[in-house]
């Protein structure tokens, strides 16, 4: 069964203490991996886009990587703005299907 | 990326009652989705809207719930039919925009009494 975990569920930083966030997969085949920020009463804002084993992507503060079975989204010296649920999803191969993870709520404190 | 907006914002309804929800985008898209995501839990998808064809249901979900229509390539809308408390749930409306990427409207916070 395809499936996505996300760990922690719940993650307190302080101003600048770097951590990083983990979403494991279990998927028949991978199409891509995402990685969406969603703001409480908002939708989920796109992140980044990933397809193969070694790729990376940055924006600002945050880098994400992939491997065969999992990404992690790094987060280098977070701003209380960072603090955000951040959510994974794999496409499965040959659909346009998305399968989420429930998400890790990141709190960021000043 | 894509803008797209969602209409009711939120609503509370009666148990029995249906609301229909709608999605509009700011340019034409091929494939609109919609998702629900419960209380704590993630973003699960209920169906794929092509324009010009039968909306594709997954498991779970069925079109005498949550019929949906797709009358041109800017919007689309979704019916919660025969409401129930169980349907409580934000609904959310996403567009492919891109290769693979999609794009989510605000959502639209249901509660049912």
């Amino acid at each position: 069964e395809d499936q996505v975990t996300q760990s922690p569920e719940a993650l307190r930083l302080q101003e600048g203490e770097s951590s990083s966030l983990n979403c494991s997969y279990t998927v028949s085949g991978l199409r891509g991996l995402f990685w969406y920020r969603q703001d409480p009463g908002k939708g989920p804002e796109f992140l980044f886009t990933l397809y193969s084993a070694g790729e990376e992507k940055e924006k600002e503060r945050l880098k994400a990587t992939l491997t065969k079975k999992e990404s992690f989204l790094h987060i280098t010296a977070p701003k209380p703005e960072d603090s955000a649920t951040y959510l994974c999803a794999v496409q499965v191969s040959g659909t346009y299907k998305y399968i989420f993870g429930t998400g890790t709520r990141l709190k960021v404190l000043a | 990326s894509a803008v797209i907006s969602q209409k009711p914002s939120r609503d509370i309804c009666q148990r029995g009652t249906s609301l229909t929800i709608q999605c509009q985008v700011d340019s034409q898209v091929t494939m609109m989705f919609w998702y629900r995501q419960q209380p704590g839990q993630s973003l699960t998808l209920i169906a794929t809207a092509n324009q010009g064809s039968e909306a594709t249901y997954e498991s779970g979900f069925v079109i005498d719930k949550f019929p949906i229509s797709r009358p041109n390539l800017t919007f689309s809308t979704l019916t919660v039919s025969n409401m129930s408390p169980e349907d409580s749930s934000i609904y959310l409306c996403s567009v492919l925009a891109g290769v693979d990427e999609q794009f989510f409207g605000p959502g639209t916070r249901l509660t049912v009494l």
